[in-house]
């Protein structure tokens, strides 16, 4: 059993470029998230699926993110026109709807550094 | 709206020993969950330890224990026999019933010494 992943583990872009991040979630999970942390704070909720639908968002989630979930299983993250404040780590994660407390089990993370 | 408040932005504790970190969490919700998450330097996010609002008798894992208040809506870690592996960033976390968004308080550092 393969826990969360994302993909990249790193990122620098240049202010004004566009990034995207993948999450696979746990197999059988059909709750995805996506968080963001910036330095020394705990992870702020940007949006979650249930399955492939989106159904909620954060007012962090401006209109230059959006995320996708399009077969419901792993989930993309796009930044467009990044600013410097975009760098944070984004961190992915999983749940399984029913499932114990609804516990959700965190991916590594993409840190984003935009110059 | 939910929050969640950690106290202490940084702890430090000899190996061994036992340490208690606090959290207090502002809620009008009746059922709901806890967590304890631990983010070791440059890992990644691992829970350890949860606890259901409805349940009265506090959670542990091993060397982990809650102290759950529900009243005082507090919702303390303590780390028994503290190891060199625990140094990390401890956040308390509130989820309430259904799964949705999960509010984290703003961590504290915890450092165990040799």
């Amino acid at each position: 059993d393969t826990g969360v992943s994302q993909d990249p583990r790193h990122k620098i872009t240049k202010r004004g470029q566009n990034v995207t991040f993948r999450c696979d979630p746990i197999s059988e999970h059909n709750r995805l998230y996506w968080y963001r942390q910036t330095l020394g704070q705990g992870p702020e909720f940007l949006t979650y699926f249930q399955n492939e639908a989106q159904l909620e968002k954060s007012r962090l989630l401006s209109d230059r993110f959006s995320a996708e979930r399009p077969k419901g299983s792993f989930s993309t993250l796009e930044i467009q026109r990044t600013e410097q404040g975009d760098s944070a780590m984004y961190l992915c994660a999983s749940s399984k709807d029913g499932g114990s407390t609804d516990t959700q089990y965190f991916g590594p993370g993409t840190r984003l550094t935009v110059l | 709206a939910q929050t969640v408040t950690q106290s202490q932005p940084e702890m430090s504790v000899q190996e061994a020993e036992t340490v208690t970190l606090s959290c207090t969490y502002d809620t009008s919700e009746n059922n709901y969950y806890l967590f304890w998450y631990k983010q070791p330097p440059s890992r990644q996010m691992i829970l350890v330890i949860r606890q259901e609002a409805y349940k009265q008798q506090n959670a542990t894992e091993n060397r982990f224990s809650v102290n759950f208040q529900k009243a005082a809506k507090s919702f303390s870690l303590k780390i028994s026999d503290s190891q060199l592996g625990d140094t990390a960033m401890y956040f308390c976390a509130f989820m309430k019933q259904g799964g949705d968004d999960m509010r984290f308080g703003a961590g504290t550092r915890l450092t165990v010494k040799p």
